[in-house]
């Protein structure tokens, strides 16, 4: 499978505990976005990386949030301190030009 | 930033029959506009785009137009089939990122 992938599927977690996920990308991609969608709402974005580089970042993506993408090839989100509110899915896309191919999503149930 | 609506939110319509779904967008320098389709517990799938230098574009049964003074655009999905059920998002451009409408969910009744 040559698209993007996302590692978990699905996370469940307690309030309060860190998590992280991980983002494979197109392998020609140069450009990585992360996603958050709630139930009923189209996807919100919260971060962009061109290669290495994290070059906006949502007003959405708050402290408890990091993101990287170490030598420009696959991307890790990391969620510390984890809230109710936090639970959603985590989409990650990526492109070499403006069109954004997304993978399946890592789905994330705080309780 | 942009601001992008949907609607109608909902939009059932026979088997055979034509479905259109219609979209604004807030911010005029936006200039590349997707649709995506999205099936229950599925990734978003990219099915057409359209850039602002072109008005209409078409892919078998699908085709979008972009009216770049209303800054409004929409999706044309004609012969409709069942598994055309699915909710569809619009999205625009703004310094890099997309913005996306919040779904329109498209029910095809056999």
């Amino acid at each position: 499978d040559t698209g993007v992938s996302q590692d978990p599927r699905h996370k469940i977690t307690k309030r309060g505990q860190n998590v992280t996920f991980r983002c494979d990308p197109i392998s020609e991609h140069n450009r990585l976005y992360w996603y958050r969608q709630t139930l009923g709402q189209g996807p919100e974005f919260l971060t962009y990386f061109q290669n290495e580089a994290q070059l906006e970042k949502s007003r959405l993506l708050s402290d408890r949030f990091s993101a990287e993408r170490p030598k420009g090839s696959f991307s890790t989100l990391e969620i510390q301190r984890t809230e109710q509110g936090d639970s959603a899915m985590y989409l990650c896309a990526s492109s070499s030009t403006e069109e954004q191919y997304f993978g399946p999503g890592t789905r994330l149930t705080v309780t | 930033g942009e601001n992008v609506e949907q609607h109608p939110s909902t939009l059932s319509v026979q088997e055979g029959d034509s479905a259109v779904i219609k979209c604004t967008y807030s911010d005029s320098a936006s200039n590349y506009f997707p649709w995506y389709k999205q099936e229950l517990g599925k990734r978003p799938q990219l099915i057409i785009d359209i850039r602002s230098n072109v008005g209409e574009k078409k892919d078998q049964r699908i085709a979008v137009t972009l009216n770049k003074t209303a800054k409004h655009f929409s999706l044309h999905i004609t012969e409709t089939q069942p598994e055309d059920s699915a909710v569809y998002f619009c999205a625009a451009n703004g310094n890099n990122r997309l913005a996306f409408g919040k779904g329109n969910q498209v029910v095809v009744i056999p």
